[in-house]
């Protein structure tokens, strides 16, 4: 069964950086395309950024480009978030997510989140 | 703001079948890309409950359908019950912004 489980989240003040790491087991990590997702306090769900299987490919959120970056290890099964310039605005619960090997559902497995909280 | 509409919120009454908006534009829902919807219970990771516009996950009861049209498409829970009360998200993929993109969600109270 698939698992995801973030980690790295932490209370950071405005200007400063953090990395966020996935570890991703039961299933094809190698093989799949890895995005994070985060959700404000009460709010809905924001796409934040993509990295394809082999980690040549990379997309973000207009919201987050040049100040994000995502990479990935797959000889460690481990997805990466750089956060750097943080904002209050990027207060969010960071979830990484994996596609379906069935469907064209590009999130299917979620981990449960690392909370993000920038504030002086 | 979602290039995705969703009202924020809808009710109805057990039994009810209630139905749930998204409105997209020619750069995604119009552009023909997939339609995916999501629910989230709080405190819980969201979870596919239609996959590829209309088709429901083994596990989904069939209470559950959806719909698309043109740029908009739509979720449909016939015979609402207290425990379908959650957070539903429509989502698609935005060729403007080659970007993953979902609606600001629409909260489901059962009355």
């Amino acid at each position: 069964q698939a698992q995801l489980e973030e980690s790295g989240g932490g209370v950071v003040h405005p200007g400063r950086s953090l990395r966020l790491s996935c570890e991703a087991s039961g299933f094809a990590f190698s093989g799949s395309a890895m995005h994070w997702v985060r959700q404000a306090p009460g709010k809905g769900l924001e796409w934040v950024a993509v990295i394809s299987d082999d980690g040549n490919k990379k997309y973000y959120a207009p919201s987050v480009k040049g100040r994000f970056t995502v990479s990935r290890d797959n000889s460690e099964n481990t997805l990466y978030l750089q956060m750097k310039s943080l904002r209050p605005e990027d207060t969010a619960l960071y979830y990484c997510a994996g596609p379906s090997m069935l469907t064209t559902v590009p999130f299917d497995y979620w981990g449960q989140g690392t909370l993000v909280t920038v504030s002086a | 703001q979602s290039l995705l509409t969703q009202p924020p919120s809808v009710s109805g009454a057990p039994g009810q079948r209630v139905t749930i908006s998204c409105t997209g534009s020619s750069s995604n829902i119009g552009a023909e890309y997939d339609v995916h919807w999501y629910q989230q219970f709080p405190g819980s990771a969201p979870r596919v409950l239609i996959y590829g516009s209309t088709h429901r996950p083994s596990g989904v009861p069939d209470r559950f359908s959806a719909s698309r049209s043109g740029a908009s498409a739509s979720l449909a829970i016939s015979g609402v019950q207290a425990d379908d009360e959650a957070d539903y998200y429509c989502q698609s993929y935005d060729s403007s912004l080659s970007a993953w993109v979902f609606g600001g969600g629409t909260k489901l109270t059962v009355l």
